[in-house]
């Protein structure tokens, strides 16, 4: 049971250039979620599904795109990169504690993108 | 908005001590979920309190929320420099969670 698997882990790019972050879950969650943290910063949200075939905006979705296409798999896309894309970009999915039953996030190890 | 805000920004305190943090936000909530972040690590999901409950504890984990001031506190109690990390409160009332800065802990050993 791997949880939220990232990809890649490191990624370096050229101003103007494209990539696909890809964020892969295998315990059957409805939601799923991509972040950004940049260095001594919180995680503000890009943009984030609550099932196969949907997506939302959150509150910096500018700059990137996203697809759900199968319910374990969530993609961010970057059609051209921007120095001020340099981050770092967690992914998470959404599902039911043990405990309480509600909605809580799992989250993956980070993918760390340097554009330059 | 629906992002908490911690409170402190930074803390530091001898191993042993009692750490409390706190939380406030804006919004009506259906539960208020608390995080914990490592230096470089993705957020691990500590502990969940809905919005009928006042307290809850797990381990030497105690968090509140008093729905009328809409504001949270964690108390970790005697404190292990394996507790040195970041901690996000995420206020929740929709399919979204948003995070705030968080409150950075160091335990000194």
């Amino acid at each position: 049971n791997a949880g939220v698997t990232q990809t890649p882990k490191f990624r370096v790019l050229k101003t103007g250039q494209s990539m696909t972050l890809l964020c892969a879950q295998d315990m059957n969650h409805e939601y799923m979620y991509w972040y950004r943290q940049d260095p001594g910063m919180g995680l503000r949200l890009i943009h984030y599904s609550v099932g196969e075939g949907t997506t939302a905006k959150g509150e910096v979705p500018d700059g990137y795109n996203v697809s759900r296409l199968k319910k374990q798999n969530f993609l961010l896309g970057l059609e051209s990169a921007a120095p001020s894309q340099t981050s770092v970009y967690f992914c998470a999915s959404g599902g039911s504690d043990r405990s309480s039953g509600a909605n809580v996030l799992t989250f993956g190890a980070g993918s760390r993108l340097t554009v330059l | 908005s629906q992002q908490g805000e911690e409170d402190p920004q930074a803390l530091s305190i001898q191993e042993g001590e009692n750490a409390t943090m706190n939380c406030s936000y804006k919004t009506s909530i259906n539960n208020l979920q608390w995080y914990r972040q490592n230096s470089g690590r993705g957020l691990v999901h500590l502990i969940l309190i809905r919005s009928n409950e006042r307290e809850k504890h797990s381990g030497r984990l105690r968090v509140t929320l008093d729905t009328s001031k809409k504001s949270s506190s964690l108390l970790i109690t005697a404190s292990r420099a394996a507790d040195t990390a970041s901690y996000f409160c995420a206020p929740r009332n929709t399919g979204k969670l948003i995070f705030g800065q968080g409150t950075t802990l160091q335990v000194k050993p």
